[in-house]
């Protein structure tokens, strides 16, 4: 298995200003992606983090607002740009494709985001 | 559009009580079919998966599962429900090996004493 680091685990931030969200693995894995819960909601798929290279992003994401960096096989961040209170959400990271032989997705703890 | 639902927002059950939370699949080929449960204030946590073999598979905390592709189902099951089963449960599946999960709504589980 993996275990899965995030920080911050929380944050409450002003309209306008960023927030940059870091995961950690304490192990190499191929895939990282971000999700985002909103209250009350299901999980919804932001981006996948590739190493090396330009996320690749969903549907009525972009770049411009979830910027995503993943510099190597353990690490990734995820910077949610311009906040307004619709971005109050849970934001988690998950990973699979463990070069320990693991398949399955492992999740972080989450990064809970309020926007006043 | 590809999916899994949930049909069931919540699931009232007594403790002792045998449960089943309900999927349903609409994907082409062969998904890989997962359960994940995620109590209050916590991260998903991974219970079962399916992808080919056996149709009955067995999970973390004596949770099990079957596929059945019949009538595209995959339900959750535990034959006897405890009070700390209490959480949220997700169904979601994936076309495959390393991509991402895609979820149902979930559906809350409430195990009463």
């Amino acid at each position: 298995s993996a275990v899965i680091s995030q920080k911050p685990s929380r944050d409450i931030c002003q309209r306008g200003t960023s927030l940059t969200i870091q995961c950690q693995v304490d192990s190499q894995v191929t895939m990282m992606f971000w999700y985002r819960q909103q209250p009350g909601q299901s999980l919804t798929l932001i981006a996948t983090a590739n190493q090396g290279s330009e996320a690749t992003y969903e549907s009525g994401f972009v770049i411009d607002k979830f910027p995503i960096s993943r510099p190597n096989l353990t690490f990734s961040t995820l910077t949610v740009s311009n906040l307004s209170p619709e971005d109050s959400s849970i934001y988690l990271c998950s990973v699979s494709g463990g070069l320990a032989g693991f398949d399955e997705q492992f999740f972080g703890p989450g990064t809970r985001l309020t926007v006043l | 559009a590809q999916s899994v639902a949930q049909p069931e927002d919540q699931v009232n059950v007594a403790e002792g009580n045998p449960l089943t939370v309900k999927c349903t699949y609409s994907v082409s080929g062969n998904p890989y079919l997962f359960w994940y449960v995620q109590y209050p204030n916590r991260g998903l946590q991974f219970l079962l998966k399916y992808i080919t073999g056996d149709n009955l598979v067995k999970g973390s905390y004596g949770f099990e599962a079957e596929f059945n592709k019949s009538q595209t189902s995959f339900h959750l099951k535990k034959p006897s429900a405890l009070v700390s089963d209490s959480a949220l449960y997700f169904c979601a599946w994936s076309p495959g090996w390393g991509t991402a999960l895609i979820f149902g709504k979930g559906t809350t589980l409430s195990v009463s004493s």
